[in-house]
């Protein structure tokens, strides 16, 4: 099993240009999840879906935030525009919901620098 | 989530137990509790979870208070390798669905 994918890596852009993260998660997972980690706020739960569908974005900050799931196997979050506020790793995680609680498998994570 | 209190740091000797506690005094009857860790530079990673029985896995043994108000992971035999920030989180019974709320967690320090 690959586990959750993600890319880039790394990315460095400007400030006012877009850009967009990309998540694969783990074949037969029903949930996936965007997190960011920062040094002043920790991990902090951005979005999630539920078979494809978008379920709570409350942690979206700004407009400029958005994340889509066109199928079961590929996620992306879009920054326009970026900011140098937005460095950060984004980390994506997905699950398989069942009885008995879940467990939330994350990929290595982007690291965003805004420039 | 209810929230959980975890000390901010913990040294251990390489090849001893290493002990973390986590108290969970608002823990509701359907809540679980999980571990997880984050290695540096790494995403996180499950170590556990249970209701109120002790668990344990090849990572690790979750040892939860019979009132549940807190819960220690143990490491039996702690390697360099285990140095992480450890996240002790409860969560209800069928918030599987749901996202993780993390909070500052225990950074672990193994000592060769």
């Amino acid at each position: 099993d690959a586990g959750v994918i993600q890319s880039p890596r790394h990315e460095v852009t400007e400030m006012g240009q877009e850009v967009t993260l990309r998540c694969k998660p783990i074949s037969g997972h029903n949930s996936l999840f965007w997190y960011r980690q920062t040094m002043m706020r920790g991990l902090e739960l951005l979005i999630y879906f539920n078979n494809n569908v978008p379920i709570d974005d409350s942690g979206m900050p700004e407009d400029r935030f958005s994340a889509k799931m066109p199928n079961a196997s590929f996620s992306t979050l879009k920054i326009q525009p970026s900011e140098p506020r937005d460095s950060a790793v984004y980390f994506c995680a997905s699950s398989s919901h069942r009885a008995g609680g879940d467990t939330q498998y994350f990929g290595p994570g982007t690291r965003l620098t805004v420039l | 989530d209810a929230k959980t209190t975890q000390p901010t740091s913990m040294d251990c000797a390489e090849g001893r137990a290493a002990n973390l506690p986590c108290n969970h005094s608002t823990i509701s009857g359907n809540e679980y509790v999980y571990w997880y860790r984050q290695i540096h530079s790494q995403g996180p990673q499950y170590i556990i979870h249970g209701l109120k029985n002790n668990e344990t896995n090849e990572m690790a043994s979750l040892i939860i208070t019979e009132d549940r108000k807190s819960s220690t992971l143990i490491l039996p035999h702690a390697t360099l390798r285990d140095t992480a920030v450890y996240y002790c989180i409860v969560r209800p019974l069928g918030g599987g669905a749901d996202g993780l709320t993390f909070g500052k967690g225990t950074h672990l320090i193994i000592q060769p």
